[in-house]
């Protein structure tokens, strides 16, 4: 199974500023994913990061606000932008195998708390 | 539109006993995937036991098996030997096999062993 990272691991914003997270794989992979899981809540999809194109957004996330790099195959960013409050979650990135069952390995995530 | 259901959201079980967690989904779909997944403490999520809709074989892992009852719609996790280790959160998915590679969790279950 692949490798993910992501960075930060954790970070404290002030609400109306911009964070940027990571999400590196150490192999090639073609669909990268990002989800929120809020406090105590189930993991929600944010959208498809498809390289080389905009990335798919779930309903209910929009670009402006959750933008996404997908430079090459093995890298993503998202931003959260003009933070609130209500942003505090935990974002994680996850990767689609290409075996059988295409099941999908996550990174460690990115605890964001904004004040 | 799929759902997934978990409705126990906090399970206890003594150190060595077996314990099982309940999973429900609704689709009119024929071809999918489930799968369940642990989140410890540490948020990394980690892939348990995947199964086919198609295979009438419950899967294995070691402890970990599951009972599969496609007409009823109930995907359970049982864990036999339950260890300090396994205390997580659990999470249910389900993944269409239509062609999209999107998950749909179900809320979790936290899982507490007790010594």
């Amino acid at each position: 199974s692949a490798v993910i990272s992501q960075k930060p691991s954790r970070d404290i914003c002030q609400r109306g500023t911009s964070l940027t997270i990571q999400c590196q794989v150490d192999s090639q992979v073609t669909m990268m994913f990002w989800y929120r899981q809020q406090p105590g809540q189930s993991l929600t999809l944010i959208a498809t990061a498809n390289q080389g194109s905009e990335a798919t957004y779930e309903s209910g996330f929009v670009i402006d606000k959750f933008p996404i790099s997908r430079p090459n195959l093995t890298f993503s960013t998202l931003t959260v932008s003009n933070m609130s409050p209500e942003d505090s979650s935990i974002y994680l990135c996850s990767v689609r195998d290409g075996g059988i069952f295409n099941e999908q390995f996550f990174g460690p995530g990115t605890r964001l708390t904004v004040l | 539109a799929q759902t997934v259901t978990q409705s126990q959201p906090e399970m206890s079980v003594q150190e060595a006993e077996t314990v099982t967690l309940s999973c429900t989904y609704d689709t009119s779909e024929s071809d999918y995937y489930l799968f369940w997944y642990k989140q410890p403490p540490s948020r990394q999520m980690i892939l348990v036991i995947r199964q086919e809709a198609y295979k009438q074989q419950n899967a294995t892992e070691n402890r970990f098996s599951v009972n599969f009852q496609k007409a009823a719609k109930s995907f359970s996790l049982k864990i036999s030997d339950s260890q300090l280790g396994d205390a997580a959160m659990y999470f249910c998915a389900y993944r269409s096999g239509s062609g999209t590679y999107k998950y749909i969790f179900g809320t979790g279950t936290r899982l507490k062993v007790l010594a």
